[in-house]
């Protein structure tokens, strides 16, 4: 149980476009979600924290018309990176939570912008 | 300074010996400690976490916790080479949820047969 997908797990794209990563928990309702930014060897930083139906929380640093986060239902949430550059290039991660305590972890994106 | 210090490593052992991990923090309000697994390219997979102050043990899995120290430990008894991996070392303010985690670096471990 509690497994959670990510969508798509690798893409590439030009720099100037969107992309829409979706992030799905299969088996509960996520009450929050959260999308983490993870650059090689470094840690998981967390970018923004959603609730179902509310705006997303941004961490400080994290530029809210840029990552654009959509928690419409309580299985899924997307982030948006609009005009995509080479410096967002990087593995993003979400993870979701019920009412429990843990964070179930989806299998992560990475985002290459060429 | 960051909040959760963990050194990158990596750290080679061999097979059957104990992997040593630890993590040190400076934010006396964590009040929960996590320890994750993540295969390269892979999301984090939980493998243990304790509230407060303490001990916590799950087969092959030992996990303390000393605030007073600021210190988190993981123990890996007889490691195997299905054990490489990165470990990292999250934790959280939260009392009633886990909400915001911070997380280490991460250790890579490396076991050799």
């Amino acid at each position: 149980g509690a497994v959670v997908s990510q969508h798509p797990s690798r893409v590439i794209c030009k720099s100037g476009t969107s992309v829409k990563i979706e992030c799905r928990s299969l088996d509960f309702q996520a009450t929050t979600m959260f999308w983490y930014r993870q650059f090689p060897k470094q840690s998981l930083m967390l970018m923004a924290t959603s609730n179902e139906g509310s705006k997303a929380t941004y961490e400080q640093g994290v530029e809210k018309d840029k990552f654009l986060i959509n928690h419409a239902s309580l299985t899924l949430s997307t982030l948006t990176v609009t005009s995509a550059h080479p410096e967002d290039s990087s593995f993003y991660i979400c993870s979701a939570s019920d009412f429990s305590y843990e964070q179930y972890f989806g299998p992560g994106t990475r985002l290459t912008v060429t | 300074q960051k909040e959760v210090e963990q050194d990158p490593g990596p750290l080679s052992v061999p097979e059957g010996a104990i992997v040593s991990l630890n993590c040190t923090y400076s934010n006396s309000a964590f009040q929960y400690f996590m320890w994750y697994r993540q295969y390269s390219r892979k999301g984090p997979e939980l493998l243990m976490y304790t509230y407060s102050s303490g001990n916590k043990e799950d087969g092959r899995f030992t996990a303390q916790v000393d605030k007073s120290s600021k210190y988190i430990s993981l123990f890996i008894r007889d490691s195997q080479p299905s054990d490489s991996a990165t470990y990292l070392c999250a934790m959280s303010e939260a009392t009633d949820s886990w909400g915001k985690l911070q997380f280490g670096a991460g250790t890579q471990v490396v076991v050799t047969p």
